[in-house]
C-alpha cells in the first residue's frame, strides 16, 4: 500500500514562501502523477498542481504565477512552493497520487494532509 | 476549463434512507467522472470512477450513473458511517476539477 506523508512549517508569515514536502513510501515516485491539493478550513477541495513521472507539470491557472511543483526521485519526494502567501492561502495541504484505472485517471492514494496557517 | 456543479450542497437524511447527489459538468466529459467521500479531519477516499465503477472495497450500497454532462451518486440505504461530504471530480490532461461538495448530515 503506497503511503504519502506531507511535512513542512505549520505557520508561514504573509508575503513569504510556503514550502512543503511529500515523502512517498511503499511505492515509486517514478511512475504515475503526483499532485498537490488544498482545502481551506470548512471549504472544498482545490487542485493546485500536478507533475508527471516524466517531469511534465500542470498548474491551476488561478495559482500558476505563484506555484512551483517538483519531484526528487532519489529521495522519493514531491515538493510544493507557493510564494507571496496571504491569509487566503491558509488551508490543509494534501499530496495525492493520480493513476489510471481501466483508462480513467483517479486519485487513489492521499497523504493525511498538513495544516498551514498564514499569519503574522 | 471544465466546471463541476453539485446539488444539493447540503442534504439531511436518516439511517436507511436512499439518497442521490447530482454532479453536472460544464461540457461533455463522457464517463470520466469520479466520486469520493471525505470525513472530518481525513483525506478523501475514492468511491467510484468511470461514472459507475465501484472502487475495490467500497460497499455495494454506493452506485454511480451518468455520462456526458450529468452524473449521480446514489446511496441505497444510508448507514451511520456514510454521513460525510461527497465530491465529484474530473481529471484530464490539462487540469483537475472538483465539485464544490455535498455535505450529508443526519436528520
Amino acid at each position: 500500500q503506497v503511503q504519502l506523508q506531507e511535512s513542512g512549517p505549520g505557520l508561514v508569515k504573509p508575503s513569504e514562501t510556503l514550502s512543503l514536502t511529500c515523502t512517498v513510501s511503499r511505492g515509486s515516485i517514478s511512475s504515475h502523477y503526483w499532485t498537490w491539493i488544498r482545502q481551506p478550513p470548512g471549504k472544498g477541495l482545490e487542485w493546485i498542481a500536478y507533475i508527471s513521472y516524466s517531469g511534465g507539470t500542470k498548474y491551476n491557472p488561478s495559482l500558476k504565477s505563484r506555484v512551483t511543483i517538483s519531484i526528487d526521485t532519489s529521495k522519493e519526494q514531491l515538493s510544493l512552493k507557493l510564494s507571496s502567501v496571504t491569509p487566503a492561502d491558509t488551508a490543509v495541504y494534501y499530496c495525492a497520487r493520480a493513476a489510471y484505472y481501466d483508462g480513467y485517471k483517479v486519485f487513489d492514494f492521499w497523504g493525511q494532509g498538513t495544516l498551514v496557517t498564514v499569519s503574522s | 476549463d471544465i466546471r463541476l456543479t453539485q446539488s444539493p450542497s447540503f442534504l439531511s437524511a436518516s439511517v436507511g434512507d436512499r439518497v442521490t447527489i447530482t454532479c453536472r459538468a460544464s461540457q461533455d466529459i463522457s464517463s470520466d467522472l469520479a466520486w469520493c467521500q471525505q470525513k472530518p479531519g481525513k483525506a478523501p477516499n475514492l468511491l467510484i470512477y468511470g461514472a459507475l465503477i465501484l472502487q475495490s472495497g467500497v460497499p455495494s450500497r454506493f452506485s454511480g450513473r451518468g455520462s456526458g454532462t450529468e452524473f449521480t451518486l446514489t446511496i441505497s440505504s444510508l448507514q451511520p458511517e456514510d454521513f460525510a461530504t461527497y465530491y465529484c471530480q474530473h481529471l484530464n490532461t490539462n487540469s483537475y476539477t472538483f465539485g464544490q461538495g455535498t455535505k450529508l448530515e443526519i436528520k
